[in-house]
């Protein structure tokens, strides 16, 4: 039961350009949602996060966005850059510290 | 502050053996979670532990165990190895307290089972 889905495995953009994420829940009774970066061959690390009472949460280039009723996010990334190319994996906990992530979205910026 | 460690990095067995994976949390962490990563599936949930007790577990066979140490380290053990135990098994670190629950992670242990 995949209860954060990333339907999208592959995203390739144009440097400059603006990247857009998105993620789908199944659980109304998540509190967070986060989102992490992974490279290869290093462990992901944590990038922005949104309380299930806002709709939206903005650090520098990146802005998650939050939409209850759809029970879908999404992240944006503008203007996207060639270190940006990762993997984005989008994850939902309920505060108790049990964390469910989704299947990852590869992110490719093009020079 | 020294990241999160994990040991060994990469890891061959056969089918039927026994691995243990080891995990050094960030210095003051008290939280240690386990998950696995393989092609597709993301990253799955194995198990939570803080302070030496384990609070929150995942959808695992009961081949996969735990354990976290007074100092806050922590092992996992995989029993009977299986070819689909092949995967990256990641540990993450977090102060086990607060809301958001921000997780920091360590570089993995790369498992091959032949």
């Amino acid at each position: 039961d995949q209860q954060v889905k990333q339907n999208s495995p592959s995203l390739s953009v144009q440097e400059g350009r603006i990247s857009i994420l998105n993620c789908d829940y199944t659980n109304s009774m998540f509190d967070y949602f986060l989102w992490y970066k992974k490279y290869p061959a290093e462990g992901p690390t944590f990038l922005i996060s949104i309380s299930s009472i806002k709709d939206k949460n903005e650090d520098g280039r990146f802005t998650v966005f939050l939409n209850k009723s759809a029970k879908h996010l999404s992240l944006h990334i503008v203007p996207s850059q060639p270190g940006d190319s990762a993997v984005y994996f989008c994850a939902a906990n309920t505060g108790g510290f049990k964390t469910i992530f989704g299947a990852g979205t590869r992110l490719f910026v093009k020079a | 502050k020294a990241g999160v460690t994990q040991t060994p990095r990469y890891l061959i067995k056969t089918r039927g053996q026994q691995v243990t994976l080891s995990c050094s949390p960030i210095s003051g962490h008290r939280s240690v979670s386990w998950y696995q990563q393989t092609p597709g599936q993301g990253l799955q949930f194995l198990f939570e532990y803080f302070s030496e007790t384990q609070r929150n577990k995942g959808n695992f066979p009961g081949r996969f165990s735990g354990r976290q140490f007074s100092n806050s380290r922590s092992e996992m053990n995989v029993s009977t190895l299986e070819l689909g135990d092949s995967a990256l098994y990641l540990c993450a670190s977090s102060s086990g307290q607060g809301a958001i629950n921000e997780q920091f992670f360590g570089p993995g242990t790369r498992l091959t089972v032949l």
